[in-house]
Parts: structure tokens; sequence; C-alpha cells
């Protein structure tokens, strides 16, 4: 079945730093890939997404591009602030008709330090 | 715009009772998942509610059942409840349509003594 692998946590920076959170994902077809973050006692809030192989998604200076080749949905952003200390989400969605069915990582912890 | 709300945020239930979790969509979201989320681990989906019914479902027991309404909002039921059922319950609603984004209410955190 589909799954995805996201790098173990906790993960620590300083603020300014550069920011890589790795995710791997299996899945059959053409999924289509997400990040969710989740602050502290919220739901998940949608961060960035991309439908097909190749597509970049980008939000709030996060970025991330669709690699069919390597199976990769790795999370970037060039300069963390203390703002973006949260727990971060890969999640997957099979194309076809299984909407709302999202397959998720665990979860990556961020924490930013001044 | 009121997005996705949940309630109650927090409950306490006793072993082998049953408990019934609430959610309201997003305005113009027709659908409604709900995932489980451990302690530290990312979310489960566990059912998909479109047009009242059930319409896809995850790895779990017949003991988790839902109910949709006509106004689209919805209920999670659990019987029998087991200490392992203590989780943050996720709600999410989103327009039909595989590429559409999830929207997630701030859940219920389901504590089973």
């Amino acid at each position: 079945g589909d799954s995805v692998t996201q790098m173990e946590g906790p993960v620590t920076l300083s603020e300014e730093a550069f920011l890589t959170i790795n995710c791997t994902y299996t899945a059959t077809g053409y999924p289509s890939l997400f990040w969710y973050v989740q602050y502290p006692g919220e739901g998940l809030q949608l961060l960035l997404k991309a439908t097909k192989a190749d597509d970049k998604g980008s939000n709030k200076g996060f970025e991330a591009t669709y690699r069919k080749e390597t199976t990769s949905f790795h999370l970037e952003k060039g300069s963390v602030q203390v703002s973006d200390s949260a727990v971060y989400f890969c999640a997957l969605s099979p194309g076809g008709t299984s909407y709302g069915k999202l397959t998720f990582g665990q979860g990556t912890i961020l924490t930013v330090h001044p | 715009d009121a997005g996705v709300t949940q309630s109650p945020t927090h409950l306490i239930k006793t072993r082998g009772q049953q408990v019934t979790l609430r959610c309201s969509p997003k305005s113009g979201h027709d659908t409604v998942s709900w995932y489980q989320q451990a302690l530290g681990q990312g979310p489960q989906f566990i059912f998909q509610y479109y047009e009242e019914e059930e319409r896809q479902r995850g790895n779990f027991p017949d003991r988790f059942s839902g109910h949709q309404f006509p106004n689209y909002s919805s209920e999670l039921n659990v019987n029998a409840l087991l200490l392992g059922d203590s989780a943050l319950y996720l709600c999410a609603s989103g327009p039909l349509g595989y590429n559409s984004p999830l929207h997630f209410g701030n859940g219920t955190r389901l504590t089973v003594t």
C-alpha cells in the first residue's frame, strides 16, 4: 500500500539557518503530494502541494519539488524563523477517486532558537 | 468565514463506553474525512463521507462508525472504547476533487481511562 517516510527528528536550528526535511514515498499511480504544518494545540494547516512530477510547491518561503524519479518531496526553507517551530507532515493523496484519503508520514518536530 | 469546527475539544471516557464526536465542515465543502492521530504519530485515515454515505474506509474496526447529515456536518462514533483509542481525532473537509487540499479542524482530544 501507499506509504510516506520522513526524516526522523527532532530538528533543532538557529534562526536564519537553512532547513531541509526529507520525505520519500511509495505509491501506485500518480499521487498528489502535500506538506502540512501543525502548531501546538492546533489542527493541520496546508503548507504547500504539488500534483504532478517536477511541480514545485511554495508558500511562506518554503519550497518542495515533486521528484518522481527519486520518489521524493523534500521540504526546504532558506532562512528559518522562530515562528516556524512546529511539526511538519509530508502526505500523499492517491490519484483517481480516492479523494480525502491522505497517507501521512510520522511528522518531524522543528524547533528554531533565536 | 468559519473553518472546520469540532466539538468537544476534550473528552474523557472509561473503557467500554461509547463516544460521539462532531464536526462542521468549512462553508462550501461537501466532503468530510476523519483521522486518528496518536501521540507523536501522523494522522491515520478512518473514513470519508460524501452525500451522506461512507465512500472510503481505512484500516479501522467496525467499532468506528460515522454519519453525515444533509447540512454536510458529520459525527464519528466509537463503541466499546479501548485504552488504545486515546488519541486526537481530526476532522477534515474539502470540495470533491482529488487535487483539492483538505482543511482540518483543531481536533478532539479523547482520553480513555
